[in-house]
């Protein structure tokens, strides 16, 4: 399958500053990217999705100037959380979607998660 | 947008017992997936199956989608297949994800 990788793994951050995440797709161009957000025990919620070179659509209830997300390029996305709160703390997951070879375009593959600790 | 359903929500089982998760969704999807969710969190995919039957391995699973559902089947557990599975359909442009099932395998 197509590896996704994120950085970081964990984060701790104090309340009020502002944390970056990036997604990289190592093997494959990765027309679309996902941001997903998960509590504990709980499913995975879709936050947004990007396409590579427009801006991000968020789902409903998804404040898009607080989970700024940029895809500048077909192997990187960010989500930076900004101005974080302890409510935000939580376990962040990207995917992404593209073109490779015995890659299906709508098949998507996740990254490892970041661990979000907002103090 | 569609609904998708997981049962059972947890499931205990003895070491080399087999078992079958089921997922049902609301409406015709395009793609339909399964993963697994390892203790740290990794999503693993396991199968891509809008339709039809594959198998890899000790797992396998079937897609009738003319009836909206899904079923993951997992023959002679392992510990190893401990964690959650998730069922994930195409909606039409992102995932909708169900509850999952929470699968703990003992020795």
């Amino acid at each position: 399958g197509a590896v996704v990788s994120q950085h970081p793994s964990w984060v701790i951050c104090k309340s009020g500053t502002s944390v970056k995440i990036e997604c990289r797709s190592l093997d494959f161009q990765a027309t679309t990217m996902f941001w997903y957000r998960q509590f504990p025990k709980q499913s995975l919620m879709l936050m947004a999705t990007s396409n590579e070179g427009s801006k991000a659509t968020y789902e409903q209830g998804v404040e898009k100037d607080k989970f700024l997300i940029n895809h500048a390029s077909l192997t990187l996305s960010t989500l930076t959380v900004t101005s974080a709160h302890p409510e935000d703390s939580s376990f962040y997951i990207c995917s992404a979607s593209g073109q490779r070879e015995n890659v299906r375009h709508n098949e998507q593959f996740f990254g490892p998660g970041t661990r979000l600790t907002v103090l | 947008g569609i609904q998708v359903e997981q049962s059972p929500p947890d499931l205990i089982l003895q070491e080399g017992a087999n078992s079958t998760l089921r997922c049902n969704f609301s409406d015709s999807v395009n793609n339909l997936q399964w993963f697994h969710q390892n203790p740290w969190g990794q999503l693993i995919n396991l199968f891509y199956i809008p339709s039809g039957t594959k198998q890899n391995g000790r797992l396998s699973a079937t897609t009738v989608a003319t009836e909206r559902y899904s079923l993951l089947y997992i023959s002679s557990s392992q510990t190893t297949d401990s964690g959650v599975y998730f069922c994930a359909v195409e909606d039409p442009n992102d995932m909708r994800f169900g509850a999952g099932t929470r699968l703990t395998v003992k020795p």
